[in-house]
């Protein structure tokens, strides 16, 4: 079975600095891996995936976010963070060709300073 | 266009009651899931439907938990005999067409159920 690690639980960036979370995935395969934003009230809203090809994929909201198999990650990235980009991140893996819906990491809280 | 619906919004109950939680999908969408999210977690995956049928119920945590889609369209998700235990927020989520694993999934704001 699939698992996600997310060693973050919270991070703090000023407004303005670059940002990088971190995503450590397990499966025996290539995965299907996923990036969602949860803000306080609102549902889950996907920021970017990656199935194949182009390791680099670009998301919404500029962020974008790297497969690495060596390592087996999935680091989001963002060059200059918001204020509104403050809020919950998640990663998550899909097994192909599975039917058991994704596996998510427990999440990391960005608090953006001013 | 409409994002998945999700009623009520938040529902307080007590222990050894039943509840009823509602999903409407993204017109269209075939596929519907159900999360469960405790605090502090990520969501957990409880059931996937394509269409009317469960097609992987291997989430769900006990036979406490049941759900159903009799339409192929709105989800209710039933709770018998609740436990203080299940107190978490009940995420639903649709795609247009279940493509093992690599479907854009969209997510409702989730039902807050608290039991005490």
């Amino acid at each position: 079975a699939q698992s996600v690690t997310q060693p973050d639980i919270h991070i703090t960036v000023s407004e303005g600095a670059s940002l990088e979370l971190r995503c450590n995935y397990s499966y025996g395969a290539t995965p299907y891996l996923f990036w969602y934003v949860q803000s306080p009230g609102q549902g889950l809203q996907l920021l970017l995936k990656y199935f194949s090809g182009d390791t680099l994929v670009q998301g919404i909201k500029g962020f974008e976010a790297e497969f690495k198999r060596s390592q087996s990650s999935f680091n989001l990235r963002k060059p200059s963070v918001h204020w509104s980009d403050a809020a919950e991140y998640f990663c998550a893996v899909g097994a192909p060709g599975g039917a058991d819906g994704l596996t998510f990491g427990k999440g990391t809280h960005l608090i953006i300073q001013p | 266009g409409a994002g998945v619906s999700q009623t009520p919004s938040n529902k307080v109950t007590e222990k050894g009651k039943y509840v009823e939680l509602r999903c409407d999908p993204i017109s269209g969408h075939t596929a519907l899931y159900w999360y469960r999210q405790s605090l502090g977690q990520g969501p957990e995956f409880l059931i996937y439907f394509q269409g009317t049928g469960a097609a992987d119920d291997s989430g769900l945590p006990n036979d406490r938990f049941f759900a159903v889609r009799p339409e192929g369209s709105v989800s209710t998700l039933k709770i018998q005999r609740t436990e203080r235990g299940d107190s978490a927020v009940y995420l639903c989520a649709s795609s247009l067409y279940f493509a093992g694993g690599t479907d854009t999934q969209y997510f409702g704001p989730g039902t807050r159920l608290t039991v005490l």
